[in-house]
This record gives C-alpha cells, sequence and structure tokens, in this order.
C-alpha cells in the first residue's frame, strides 16, 4: 500500500456519461497530481493541485475538471465521456517541491463503451 | 529537446547481463530528474531523484548518474534478475513533472 488511495479501481460507463474519480494523498502531502496513461502511451500530465489551489495544468480537455477539497482529497470529473477516455487514470502525491519524488495511486481504469 | 526522451523502447538481456538507458531531458530551468520502476498491473514506485549536476545515486544494484549541463541521465542496473523486468521512467521536474515514455525491460532466465 504506497499510501495513495484512488477510488474506483474500474470503471465502466457509457458515451456521454459523466464520471467522477477520487484520491486520498499519503498522509502529509499537500501535493495532488493528475495522470492519464491511454493504450501504447506513456503517462500524460493533467493538472496538479497544491493545498486546495491548483498549480499548473497539462494536457487536460475542457470536458475534465479537478478540485482539491479542505481534506486534502482531489477529484477528477470526467464529463461528455468518449470512447477514446478510455484510459487508466493515476493520481499522485508528493511533499511540495522538485527534490521529492511522487507517490502513485493504484489507479482507476475507465472503460467507456 | 523541448520534452523528455529515454532510449531505447525496449530492451531484452539474459539473466546477469548488466545494461543501462538513457534520459534525455531539456537543460534549461533544471529542477529535478526522477527515475520511477513501473511493473506490468502495478503504479510506478519512485527510485531516484537527482538535483545536482553530477549526482549519482545508488540502490542495491541500480545506479543513476546525472548531467544537467547536456541533459542527460543514465540508469544501470548490474546483473540483471528476472524480477528486475519493469517499465523504467524518467521525469523532468520543472514546475510540473514531464514523463518520458520508458523503457521496457525484460530480463530472460
Amino acid at each position: 500500500d504506497s499510501g495513495v488511495t484512488q477510488t474506483p479501481k474500474h470503471l465502466i460507463t457509457a458515451t456521454g456519461q459523466r464520471v467522477t474519480l477520487r484520491c486520498s494523498p499519503r498522509s502529509g502531502d499537500l501535493s495532488v497530481y493528475w495522470y492519464q496513461q491511454s493504450l501504447d502511451q506513456g503517462l500524460q500530465f493533467l493538472i496538479q493541485y497544491y493545498n486546495g489551489e491548483e498549480r499548473a495544468k497539462g494536457n487536460i480537455l475542457e470536458r475534465f475538471s479537478a478540485q482539491q477539497f479542505p481534506d486534502l482529497h482531489s477529484e477528477l470529473n470526467l464529463s461528455s465521456l468518449e470512447l477514446g477516455d478510455s484510459a487508466l487514470y493515476f493520481c499522485a502525491s508528493s511533499v511540495q517541491g522538485a527534490a521529492y519524488g511522487y507517490t502513485f495511486g493504484s489507479g482507476t481504469r475507465l472503460t467507456v463503451v | 529537446i523541448l520534452n523528455v526522451e529515454q532510449s531505447p523502447q525496449s530492451l531484452h538481456v539474459q539473466e546477469g547481463d548488466s545494461t543501462n538507458f538513457t534520459c534525455s531531458f531539456p537543460s534549461s530551468n533544471f529542477y529535478a530528474l526522477h527515475w520511477y520502476r513501473w511493473e506490468t498491473a502495478k503504479s510506478p514506485e519512485a527510485l531516484f531523484v537527482m538535483t545536482l549536476n553530477g549526482d549519482e545515486k545508488k540502490k542495491g544494484r541500480i545506479s543513476a548518474t546525472l548531467n544537467t549541463k547536456e541533459g542527460y541521465s543514465y540508469l544501470y542496473i548490474k546483473g540483471s534478475q528476472p524480477e528486475d523486468s519493469a517499465t523504467y521512467l524518467c521525469a523532468f521536474n520543472n514546475n510540473d513533472m514531464r514523463f518520458g515514455a520508458g523503457t521496457r525491460l525484460t530480463v530472460k532466465p
């Protein structure tokens, strides 16, 4: 157990629907990051939050949004889902700062049918 | 180099062989370079975080070097074992963490 908890582990939903992925960071970590891994693709950075505030944005679609709550857990909302959104979504947390490694959760596998 | 590039894309070695992979990254505005080990059906695990030019890190049979001036890092595995089979990711940390596509290592018994 890495200390980063992601739920659910698997999600199957239909096109056009909306889903919410949840992440609880490792105790003491203030930063949360979301990554997407599509088939045969590397880890694509989506968005970062630090202590409730958005810090950096990557290749995140307008249909996707995220937030970090006062208890530091984070949610990634994916709406108007398309087949191409099927992917493994990872959450990672860290102490803020470039010199600190990330601790990854086990991921949520989203399948859009 | 605008992105993080890793080579080779994949590597097949025999048990006992030593091997190394390369990570190239932008040499300007360097903050840190990370190496992760990613086994199939698991999540990436941090191996090393390197911040200074000339840094060398070691963990058991795995070691890494860093050259920030020319923008590359090498990961070495000495005496590869089947349990070393995984994808090795490097990530360049400059405000956000950009990951390379990884080197997939397969060690045959």
